[in-house]
């Protein structure tokens, strides 16, 4: 069965400090995988997508199938980077997502 | 502009008495979703419509039901809503399976 575990429930950073929100998954095929956020008071949006190798508001992830990781990361935090951040799998064949547990992200000034 | 509209945003319900949560989207697309998300957990898979076509979860239990009556629409009932069913019910679209998901605001379900 495929899993996301996001380790952290909170993180907290200070404004200007780097940033890795780890996620982890269990799934022996070739997966995809997604960063969603929930910025207060929003509903979850997408933030990015393995497959586009892009960096959104700063934001970069890299998928590791050595060590099946998807960690978020961004150099500088700032404070409206203050978030729920949720990991999520989609395996080949399967349509719905899997998601992680979330990660606060708090961003302290 | 929200293009995927769940109402209401907050119900509440007595023990045993059914109720209908409803999503509506503007974007056109083929799948919708059900997740049901209580707290600090995860957002857990109900269901999803490819279409017509439901696609159940091997462990969602058979109090959940589903009905997508067209295009647009998707609802989630819950035929003898428990306490164990408080929680927050998400309904997301997506375009075919490839493409990632619009999410709206939620309901958020209270049994008392």
């Amino acid at each position: 069965a495929q899993r996301v575990t996001q380790p952290e429930k909170l993180l907290s950073v200070f404004k200007g400090a780097p940033v890795e929100l780890k996620c982890n998954y269990s799934y022996s095929g070739s997966p995809e995988l997604f960063w969603y956020v929930q910025y207060s008071r929003q509903r979850l949006q997408l933030l990015l997508r393995h497959i586009s190798r892009e960096s959104i508001k700063g934001f970069t992830a890299d998928l590791n199938k050595g060590e099946t990781s998807f960690h978020l990361k961004k150099p500088f935090a700032q404070e409206e980077d203050s978030a729920m951040y949720y990991c999520a799998l989609r395996n080949t064949g399967r349509r719905a997502l899997t998601f992680g547990s979330g990660t606060r992200l708090q961003v302290q000034p | 502009d929200a293009m995927v509209i769940q109402n209401p945003r907050y119900q509440v319900t007595q023990f045993g008495k059914p109720v209908t949560l409803s999503c509506s989207q503007t974007l056109n697309h083929n799948v919708m979703y059900w997740y049901q998300q209580k707290s600090s957990q995860a957002p857990k898979l109900l269901f999803h419509y490819y279409d017509k076509d439901f696609n159940n979860e091997a462990d969602t239990p058979d109090n959940f039901q589903s009905r997508r009556p067209n295009t647009s629409f998707c609802f989630l009932d819950i035929r003898s809503p428990g306490l164990g069913d408080a929680a927050m019910y998400l309904c997301a679209t997506s375009r075919d399976t490839a493409a990632g998901y619009t999410f709206g605001s939620g309901t958020r379900l209270t049994v008392v």
